[in-house]
């Protein structure tokens, strides 16, 4: 068990580029998250996939933001014609089942700065 | 909506001094999970407990306490005889339910500096 990992750590990018970021749950985790975030703030929920499909989105995730999990593994979540207001910590979890009972991982996250 | 509120945004107390962090929280689930999170200036979430919604006893570990009161909705966190290393930023949690999972609900934290 390597925990939750996230890539890259850092990423620099000129407004208007688009920019990918992965996640690698623990392996026998079927539930994924994704939040995010802003500098002073706590995390706040994104988006969830159990196994594949993609079950719950918030209404921070706007038209611009996409996320993946291709066949239930890793997932990506990408940003198209980023916006300074999109610089923040990126952190995805994990989880094995329905409730935060099955445990609940996190990653070091992925940290996005808009110039 | 779930709402967890951490009142004081900045602590700063001189180190060996006890330290209490105050969380309250609003939730329409009759059973939840509540949370507190270390975050030291590396970034990474730092799980400290997990409590369930009807397990009200209060729980230590180490230098750490927690105080669970339901009649109030609150979930507290206190560092007995404070170090310098647990300068962070700390962050109390509570599960919402979503389609076949939960989710964490966050408050805004709590910046808590240690000063030797």
């Amino acid at each position: 068990d390597t925990g939750v990992s996230q890539n890259p750590r850092h990423k620099i990018t000129k407004r208007g580029q688009n920019v990918t970021f992965r996640c690698d749950p623990i392996s026998e985790h079927n539930r994924l998250y994704w939040y995010r975030q802003t500098l002073g703030q706590g995390p706040e929920f994104l988006t969830y996939f159990q196994n594949e499909a993609q079950l719950e989105k918030s209404r921070l995730l706007s038209d611009r933001f996409s996320a993946e999990r291709p066949k239930g593994s890793f997932s990506t979540l990408e940003i198209q014609r980023t916006e300074q207001g999109d610089s923040a910590m990126y952190l995805c979890a994990s989880s094995s089942g329905p409730t935060t009972a099955y445990g609940y991982t996190f990653g070091s996250g992925t940290r996005l700065t808009v110039v | 909506a779930q709402k967890v509120t951490q009142a004081q945004t900045e602590i700063s107390v001189v180190e060996k001094e006890d330290v209490t962090l105050d969380c309250v929280y609003e939730t329409r689930d009759t059973t939840y999970y509540l949370f507190w999170y270390k975050q030291p200036p590396s970034g990474e979430l730092v799980f400290l407990i997990r409590r369930n919604s009807f397990d009200e006893q209060n729980e230590i570990s180490g230098r750490y306490s927690w105080n669970f009161q339901k009649s109030t909705s609150s979930f507290n966190f206190t560092i007995t005889a404070s170090q310098v290393v647990d300068s962070a930023v700390y962050f109390c949690a509570l599960s919402e339910l979503i389609q076949g999972a939960q989710k964490l609900v966050f408050g805004q934290g709590t910046r808590l500096t240690i000063n030797p």
